[in-house]
């Protein structure tokens, strides 16, 4: 499974756009990105998954580009509510769906 | 029920103590796993259920880690002669999950269940 290296954190205001990039030089062919969120003392919860170009749905946005080295979840107007833990997780989905986390980005917004 | 449940969700064990720790999977889930997350850290596949076949154990860290899945629905991970390295939240999460499908098949978690060993 590949591995990828995220930032350990970052911080936003009330209102504004968060990008979360995603880098994962050595993805396969057959492997999707998936992003999940972790709010203290829950589960993760899943947020988007992609294979490639760009996938929206109600909550996020997911880029991938061409050579899908790398990947952006993008939060639209993150409010206080979104701080947590951000985790990108590169695998087959085919195989079981054992997911692999980093230790994600911890998103912190102030308002 | 609506999700993934865990119980206890909070466990305090002397070392050496054995522990049993339950998940009960959302109904008709075909896939179970579990993970351990560490403080600070993300959560470690520790092992993979599909009905009540054990398919992956890879993660177990010794053998005093022993899960099973009885019935295909509820699973429980028992951890023997319970030590302070596995302090930890145990992550149990659920899924749809056919093999054979490409298609998205999102993982649903459970709260999960913070063992403390003293």
């Amino acid at each position: 499974l590949a591995k990828t290296t995220q930032p350990i954190s970052m911080d936003s205001y009330e209102g504004q756009e968060v990008n979360i990039t995603c880098s994962h030089n050595n993805i396969a062919t057959n492997d999707y990105i998936t992003w999940y969120q972790q709010f203290p003392s829950q589960g993760p919860r899943f947020i988007i998954q992609g294979y490639k170009t760009k996938v929206t749905n109600e909550v996020a946005s997911l880029f991938i580009p061409a050579d899908r080295k790398s990947s952006t979840l993008s939060l639209p107007r993150v409010s206080l509510s979104d701080t947590a833990v951000y985790y990108c997780l590169v695998g087959d989905m085919e195989y079981g769906n054992k997911l692999v986390f980093g230790a994600g980005t911890i998103l912190r917004v102030k308002s | 029920g609506a999700g993934v449940s865990q119980s206890p969700r909070y466990k305090v064990a002397k070392r050496g103590q054995d522990v049993a720790l339950r998940c009960d999977p959302i109904s008709g889930h075909v896939s179970l796993f579990w993970y351990q997350q560490a403080l600070g850290q993300g959560p470690e596949f520790l092992t993979y259920f599909q009905n009540e076949a054990q398919l992956d154990k890879s993660g177990l860290p010794s053998d005093r880690f022993f899960a099973e899945r009885p019935e295909g629905s509820v699973s429980t991970l028992k951890i023997q002669r319970t030590q302070q390295e596995d302090s930890a939240v145990y992550l149990c999460a659920s899924s749809l999950g056919y093999r054979a499908t490409r298609l998205t098949d999102t993982q649903y978690f459970g709260p999960g269940t913070r063992l403390t060993v003293l």
